[in-house]
């Protein structure tokens, strides 16, 4: 049963426009919630978190919006570049452990 | 200096083989994780250690086993390897209390 899901395998957006990364969750005990992002033949590198006391986290150019009515999270990047092109993961915790969605990959096109 | 290592990168080895695989981290952190990544199914946590003196079983622990020889040092290894544990191995570490976890840079594990 996957707790965490990111529907999305893929998505492709032009060079400074929004990209928008959705990911939903099943437990309602999850208490934080974070956004790695990974790029080829490296280790996932910490993006952004929010806390589930929390609706939005902005740091730069990354939005983090949690909805938790709906069990949903998001993360916005304004506006894309092409080093954002990577394979992003959510991941959501309790207890100080991680659960993590499938993976999205975001192509951004000059 | 990276924080997390991990040896080695790249493995392949033969079906019923030994294999161990190494982390190690300078971040003074407590709790250490394994996690292998598969296509499709993103990161499953294999096992987890708070301390020295305490492991822990994750979703996917059967086949493996692990062992924390000290505070920076948490190996992994497949007594018998199998075909479907090729896949990529991470390693990762996260201080008492804290949320985030760092991740190594990975192995890449092919068992033939």
């Amino acid at each position: 049963d996957q707790q965490v899901k990111q529907n999305s395998p893929s998505l492709s957006v032009q060079e400074g426009r929004i990209s928008i990364l959705n990911c939903d969750y099943t437990n309602s005990m999850f208490d934080y919630f974070l956004w790695y992002k990974k790029y080829p033949a490296e280790g996932p590198t910490f993006l952004i978190s929010i806390s589930s006391i929390k609706d939005k986290n902005e740091d730069g150019r990354f939005t983090v919006f949690l909805n938790k009515s709906a069990k949903h999270l998001s993360l916005h990047i304004v506006p894309s570049q092409p080093g954002d092109s990577a394979v992003y993961f959510c991941a959501a915790g309790g207890a100080q452990k991680l659960v993590f969605g499938q993976g999205t990959r975001l192509t951004i096109n000059p | 200096d990276a924080d997390v290592t991990q040896t080695p990168r790249n493995r392949i080895t033969k079906t019923g083989k030994r294999i161990m695989l190494e982390c190690s981290q300078t971040k003074g952190h407590d709790r250490m994780y394994w996690y292998r990544q598969d296509p499709g199914l993103g990161l499953r946590l294999i096992y987890y250690s708070f301390d020295v003196k305490d492991i822990n079983k994750g979703e996917i622990s059967d086949g493996y086993s692990v062992s924390r020889q000290a505070q920076a040092k948490f190996s992994l290894s497949l007594e018998s390897a199998i075909p479907n544990q090729t896949a990529l191995y991470f390693c990762a570490t996260t201080a008492w209390g804290a949320d985030t976890q760092y991740f190594g840079p990975g192995t890449r594990l092919t068992v033939l």
